[in-house]
């Protein structure tokens, strides 16, 4: 079944820019969507089609795709920004394009 | 305001079968292009996509579990019911419903629900 790779943790000092990574072999062909989940809530989408930010997610974050690889990128974190982050995409090799979500990173704020 | 809300019991047994609505308010699912799909997550674990059902009354299963699920609509009511048959203690989990509107942010799903925790016990 089709998967996409994230890297379990990415830690951060205040005010750095963190950058998590989502691998899956049909992202050069689907788009890539980002949510944050913080501790007892819902996910929220942060990043849509790949790079589209929708209205009231701050400047700071952004998206981008480069081959194989999707990339969310938070610049200037603050501590609010501590959250699990999820990507998804479709898995477009069937009969009808499958939801995958990522495993999830876990940002930490130092 | 867009919401969704998901209803349901919190304790099934195994073999049991699940039943959980998903009432929203803020949109009608009659909208072309509108979808409300159904997400869960295991305490402590990633997201997993179970199901979508679009305006058309097209319906999309995740492939692992398409043989336990069913998705509907009732639009007159604003609900979405899914239904998960068999239900095992590894489908202990939250239950999310969440809506989509290729419109405005493609494939995303851009409004969730609250979620709805479902243990699965003896």
């Amino acid at each position: 079944s089709y998967e996409l790779t994230q890297p379990p943790s990415v830690s951060v000092s205040p005010g750095q820019t963190a950058r998590i990574t989502c691998s899956g072999d049909a992202l050069p062909k689907q788009y890539a969507y980002w949510y944050q989940q913080k501790p007892g809530q819902a996910p929220v989408l942060v990043i849509y089609k790949d790079s589209e930010r929708p209205s009231g997610i701050p400047e700071r974050f952004s998206g981008s795709s480069s081959g194989t690889t999707v990339t969310l990128t938070i610049s200037g974190v603050q501590a609010e920004d501590e959250a699990d982050y999820y990507c998804q995409s479709a898995d477009s090799s069937g009969t009808y394009p499958d939801v995958v979500f990522g495993g999830g990173t876990k940002l930490t704020v130092l | 305001q867009v919401t969704l809300r998901e209803s349901g019991p919190a304790l099934v047994k195994p073999t049991q079968t699940l039943t959980l609505t998903c009432t929203f308010s803020g949109f009608s699912l009659s909208t072309s292009g509108m979808c409300v799909s159904w997400v869960r997550q295991p305490p402590g674990k990633a997201l997993e996509w179970l199901a979508l059902i679009d305006w058309d009354d097209d319906k999309y299963y995740s492939t692992s579990l398409k043989t336990r699920l069913t998705i509907s609509k009732d639009t007159s009511k604003n609900q979405v019911v899914l239904t998960m048959t068999n239900m095992d203690p590894v489908d202990t989990a939250t239950y999310y419903c969440a809506r989509g509107y290729s419109g405005s942010y493609g494939d995303a799903f851009d409004i969730w629900g609250q979620g709805t925790m479902v243990t699965v016990s003896s």
